[in-house]
């Protein structure tokens, strides 16, 4: 089993929905992100925490919304989607004291229509 | 400010060849880490390598190597007799001790193309 999950990997959705996509992690690993990744431009943080108390603001957080529900569980929401949100999703996990190296899950595939 | 910039967009080889991959980096930390991550066409990120700032002793493993230059604040990577199962997208990263090392700032990414 992968160790960093994310669901749905794909979603089609509408102007003004609300979406959640969710990421899991069974890799023990305190420290928790949200990237995006548009093409040319490569990944932008979008929030990211380091413990389930944690809560920090990346790059690019506007329209966006988190939640850590717990070690191992950590969402994206979007309360209201907008086109220009159509990207694809990483969640990545790391370890600070065994060096902070991020691995990333599959990837979330989201259009807004 | 783009902190980390890779000016190749697309480098297309044919098998065997090698290539190279440059990746230009800016900080004003004394500390930092320096990444590669792969991105085959299936979409996953994989990671590659890490390397802090203290060493800049070169890496290599298998057919891939690294080039540490502190000097020219660069962290080139090379695929030496390249196959067709190289053709990804490779992104360089940076992650600095001020962001107590939790930013991964990434480059726009190489796409390598790799041809028989």
């Amino acid at each position: 089993d992968a160790d960093v999950t994310q669901t749905p990997r794909n979603r089609i959705t509408k102007t003004g929905k609300r979406i959640m996509l969710e990421c899991s992690q069974t890799k023990g690993h305190d420290r928790m992100y949200w990237y995006r990744q548009d093409p040319g431009l490569g990944l932008r943080l979008i929030y990211y925490s380091f413990d389930v108390k944690d809560i920090n603001k990346g790059e690019i957080s506007d329209g966006y919304s988190v939640s850590r529900q717990a070690q191992a569980k950590f969402s994206l929401s979007l309360e209201s989607a907008i086109p220009n949100q159509t990207a694809l999703y990483f969640c990545a996990t790391s370890d600070f004291p065994s060096g902070d190296t991020q691995y990333f899950g599959p990837g979330t595939r989201l259009t807004v229509l | 400010a783009q902190k980390v910039t890779q000016a190749q967009t697309e480098i297309s080889v044919v098998e065997k060849e090698d290539v190279t991959l440059d990746c230009v980096y800016e900080t004003r930390d004394t500390t930092y880490y320096l990444f590669w991550y792969k991105q085959p066409p299936s979409g996953e990120l994989v990671f590659l390598i890490r390397r802090n700032s203290f060493d800049e002793q070169n890496e290599i493993s298998g057919r891939y190597s690294w080039n540490f230059q502190k000097s020219t604040s660069s962290f080139n990577f090379t695929i030496t007799a390249s196959q067709v199962v190289d053709s990804a997208v490779y992104f360089c990263a940076l992650s600095e001790a001020q962001d107590s090392w939790g930013k991964l700032q990434f480059g726009a990414g190489t796409q390598v193309v790799v041809t028989p």
